[in-house]
């Protein structure tokens, strides 16, 4: 199966500054990721669609100014947390579409954030 | 509206059987997924169908029916280990995948 990383694991910080999180496909290409949040005893909740060489397509109630996505390659999307807020603490998993397995997503390990 | 629903949570003994079920009203169908999810981690991928019928993969075998909207994933030979949630997801038109609320297993000795 195809493999997707994610970095940092976990990540610490403080209220107002801003955070990146990497997801990488590592062994094929996607033209789309997704990013999604987490929390705790919840389903996952899909915040934005990122989509190679173009504008993510954010859900409703996500705030793009807030959540910054870059997919610059075929291989690799950022999620940066700005200004970050206690609320903002919660689980982060990306997935990549990989065509040449049906469209399947594939799951990075997740990103724990604590706002403190 | 896209809809997938799943219970939110099934109880069953080890050793035994258990069938968890989803129903779906999605804008299109590309297929469907069974994904388990750990406490803590990201979910994995179990199973995928596409088209009627059973698929079968070791203690674990997903069924669906396209026109009744309907799939279960089910888990033989329960083991402690197999206490996770278990989510279903479906494939809409546009190829976005649409979540269950996801279902969480409690296995007991």
């Amino acid at each position: 199966g195809a493999v997707v990383s994610q970095h940092p694991s976990w990540v610490i910080c403080k209220s107002g500054t801003s955070v990146k999180i990497e997801c990488r496909s590592l062994d094929f290409q996607a033209t789309t990721m997704f990013w999604y949040r987490q929390f705790p005893k919840q389903s996952l909740m899909l915040m934005a669609t990122s989509n190679e060489g173009s504008k993510a397509t954010y859900e409703q109630g996500v705030e793009k100014d807030k959540f910054l996505i870059n997919h610059a390659s075929l291989t690799l999307s950022t999620l940066t947390v700005t200004s970050a807020h206690p609320e903002d603490s919660s689980f982060y998993i990306c997935s990549a579409k990989s065509e040449r397995d049906f469209n399947e997503q594939f799951f990075g390990p997740g990103t724990r954030l604590t706002v403190l | 509206g896209q809809n997938i629903d799943q219970p939110t949570e099934m109880t069953a003994t080890e050793g035994a059987i258990v069938q968890i079920n989803c129903t779906y009203q999605t804008s299109g169908f590309n297929g469907l997924f069974w994904y388990q999810q750990h406490a803590g981690e990201a979910p994995t991928f179990l199973s995928y169908n596409v088209l009627d019928g059973l698929e079968e993969k070791g203690r674990f075998s997903s069924f669906l029916s396209r026109s009744k909207g309907y799939s279960y994933l089910l888990l033989k030979e329960l083991q402690m280990k197999d206490s996770a949630s278990y989510l279903c997801a479906v494939m809409d038109s546009n190829y976005q995948l649409i979540w269950g609320a996801g279902t969480k297993l409690i296995i007991k000795p």
